[in-house]
């Protein structure tokens, strides 16, 4: 079974740093996404990206945070200065073309910001 | 704004019984709902998606209906047992690129 992977599992860093999620889709599936989720919260829409550019984004994609598909196969989340309320599991999706198809979901980075 | 509800938001059953975990959503124009499981800590786990031309999907012992003019859908895990403590998401999707609107689930222990 074709699976979504996501490197690292866990990280921690200082606030205000950047960090880096990384991404490895379904190799035939050509629509994106970053959700996350705050402990004990709904899981969230950040982005989606399609056709090597952001089709949409969420009010809580702001600038500190940026996606980018640098080779035909990873798929990042860069957070340019990580505050304490970014402390969240961050999961990446992907799908196929159709619409019809379901989604499906890496194993999470969890993020914590000291 | 597509909206998603589920009850019981958690529930505690003796192993063997049958789990009925209930989804609503707001905005019936929807071509399909996706049910996850999500252990502690962990990832989503795809579990069924159902087709809006559908009425139900069957997987195992598990079974999802879909009324999509009233919004609602059920998740039905037949004979529970102490691995299915989860909990389960509904997921539908929301807004023109499809993204998704999430339940806050349904958290499910089953004792042994």
């Amino acid at each position: 079974e074709p699976e979504v992977t996501q490197t690292p599992s866990h990280q921690v860093t200082q606030m205000g740093q950047e960090v880096i999620l990384r991404c490895v889709p379904i190799s035939n599936h050509l629509y994106f996404y970053w959700y996350r989720q705050i402990l004990g919260q709904k899981v969230e829409f950040l982005v989606s990206f399609y056709n090597n550019e952001i089709s949409e984004k969420s009010e809580i994609f702001d600038d500190q945070f940026s996606v980018e598909r640098p080779d035909g196969s990873n798929f990042t989340l860069k957070i340019r200065s990580t505050k304490l309320e970014d402390s969240a599991m961050y999961f990446c999706a992907s799908r196929g073309e159709v619409q019809g198809y379901g989604y499906t979901f890496g194993s999470g980075t969890r993020l914590t910001v000291v | 704004k597509q909206e998603v509800t589920q009850i019981p938001a958690a529930l505690s059953v003796p192993e063997g019984e049958n789990l009925v975990l209930n989804c609503s959503f707001t905005d019936s124009a929807i071509y399909n709902l996706q049910w996850f499981r999500q252990d502690p800590g962990k990832g989503l786990t795809s579990l069924l998606l159902i087709q809006s031309s559908q009425r139900e999907q069957t997987s195992g012992r598990l079974n999802a209906s879909l009324d999509k003019s009233s919004g609602r859908s059920t998740l039905y895990i037949a004979a529970s047992q102490p691995g299915d403590s989860a909990t389960y998401l509904c997921a539908v999707p929301a807004g023109g690129n499809n993204r998704l609107a999430f339940g806050k689930g349904n958290q499910v222990v089953v004792i042994p």
